[in-house]
């Protein structure tokens, strides 16, 4: 089992519509969470962070971290074709002892006009 | 806002060259990261460093070093570069650990 996975899409959405990403992780101590947007050829930028549960808002963006059941999402409102992108999740992983994170593989994004 | 900068966004080197990949940033941050991308494998971690002098390896260290002599500075070395090496190589930082990463804008590297 990877320590974070993500559906790697592409996740198809009309404009306007609710985009929901979901990533799962296996290591019950983690504490920090992540996701990260990045367009093609660029990289990675920090949009949201989590670090309790429930759900956290900033403009369109909804970060939602169950802990319990070991999953963080993030929802896009009103999605827009300039969110196409792909989305990455990062999560620390208490386990490894490691002091970096662990990145997921990414879900795709496509918002059709 | 921080600024993390890698030397070179495209670079071509032959296998059994050695190559090195520069990373600054202006942050003062104590923490500085390699990554390496890959279509389907997501960012698979290489090395990183807590300190000044101070390196940990992460996930794939194998065929890398690093050199960490400033604070502001962290070099990754491809000791001899061999085709499964070509990759996009990310460099980056945050003042503490398991805290939000800031990317450099990537270096592409082409190994022929």
């Amino acid at each position: 089992q990877k320590e974070v996975e993500q559906n790697s899409g592409p996740l198809s959405v009309p404009e306007g519509a609710i985009a929901s990403l979901n990533c799962t992780y296996s290591d019950r101590g983690s504490q920090s969470f992540f996701w990260y947007r990045q367009y093609s050829g660029k990289s990675p930028e920090l949009i949201m962070f989590i670090y309790s549960n429930g759900d956290k808002e900033d403009g369109r963006f909804t970060a939602q971290l169950n802990k319990a059941s070991q999953y963080v999402s993030l929802l896009i409102r009103d999605s827009q074709p300039s969110d196409s992108a792909t989305y990455l999740c990062a999560v620390n992983v208490e386990g490894t002892g490691r002091r970096a994170l662990t990145f997921g593989s990414g879900t795709r994004l496509q918002v059709q006009p | 806002d921080v600024k993390v900068t890698q030397s070179s966004r495209y670079l071509v080197k032959r296998t059994g060259e050695k190559v090195f990949l520069e990373c600054v940033q202006d942050m003062d941050h104590e923490n500085m990261f390699w990554y390496r991308q890959d279509p389907g494998l997501g960012l698979r971690l290489i090395y990183f460093s807590y300190d000044v002098k101070m390196k940990e390896k992460g996930d794939i260290p194998e065929g890398y070093s690093v050199s960490r002599e400033k604070k502001e500075r962290f070099s990754l070395i491809l000791e001899s570069a061999s085709t499964n090496q070509t990759s996009m190589y990310l460099c980056a930082s945050s003042k503490y650990s398991n805290e939000k990463l800031f990317f450099g804008s990537g270096t592409q590297l082409s190994v022929l």
